[in-house]
């Protein structure tokens, strides 16, 4: 079982309103990773970190924002949430070095703009 | 573009049959790839995983099998279980250093 925990679990919140979804790892994992799901589709790359104050975009453009300041903790902002974010968002983190590329995730943050 | 993908969104199988999800990449340069199993309201669970040079490898009833000449991943399950109703994901790594790459998931239904 991974050490990889995101809050809140579920949110509903209405358009225009600024949230932020939290990830907090304890493997003391350097590299973390945002992605974004649909119902039943593929996960879609939006935001990555190879460490403190590294960020970088993903495959998928996304209107969302991320930080980096401690190893630990990778939270992803929305400024001004629209419907069109609705959707499911994984954290996910994986163990120093190249040879090592697999994933960690947790368990995910049901978002609901209405 | 370039993309990971499954052959079929869904498979239906009895409870004691084995499983096989196929899945097509289009990278030749991909070194290392990957399946996970995401069960409905959770995040996606590491099964096996398997490197470029590798045909073959073995999990607790879990086989990824990788034909290179024709770009084809499979993960066979043996005695499938009601418990083993998920969807399944494949992912590729195009290149060193870089995130994994998930194609379509295929959902796996097990009826006892």
């Amino acid at each position: 079982e991974a050490d990889i925990y995101q809050t809140p679990r579920y949110l509903v919140i209405g358009t225009g309103k600024k949230i932020t979804l939290e990830c907090s790892q304890t493997m003391g994992h350097d590299k973390m990773y945002w992605y974004q799901q649909d119902p039943g589709m593929e996960l879609h790359l939006i935001h990555y970190s190879y460490g403190v104050n590294s960020t970088e975009k993903g495959d998928l453009s996304s209107e969302s924002t991320v930080s980096r300041i401690r190893t630990e903790h990778f939270p992803l902002t929305l400024e001004s949430a629209r419907p069109s974010h609705t959707s499911q968002y994984l954290c996910a983190s994986s163990e120093p070095g190249q040879a090592s590329k697999k994933l960690f995730f947790g368990s995910g943050t049901q978002l609901s703009v209405l | 573009g370039e993309s990971v993908g499954l052959h079929l969104p869904t498979l239906s199988v009895q409870e004691g049959d084995n499983s096989i999800i196929n899945c097509a990449y289009s990278n030749s340069a991909s070194d290392y790839f990957i399946w996970y199993k995401q069960e409905s309201g959770k995040g996606p669970q590491f099964i096996i995983d398997i490197r470029s040079n590798m045909d073959k490898r073995q999990g607790q009833r879990v086989t990824v099998l990788l034909n290179k000449t024709v770009k084809h991943l499979s993960l066979q399950i043996a005695a499938t279980q009601p418990g083993d109703s998920a969807v399944y994901f494949c992912a590729e790594n195009k290149k060193a250093g870089t995130a994994l790459i998930f194609g379509k998931g295929t959902t796996l239904s097990v009826s006892s």
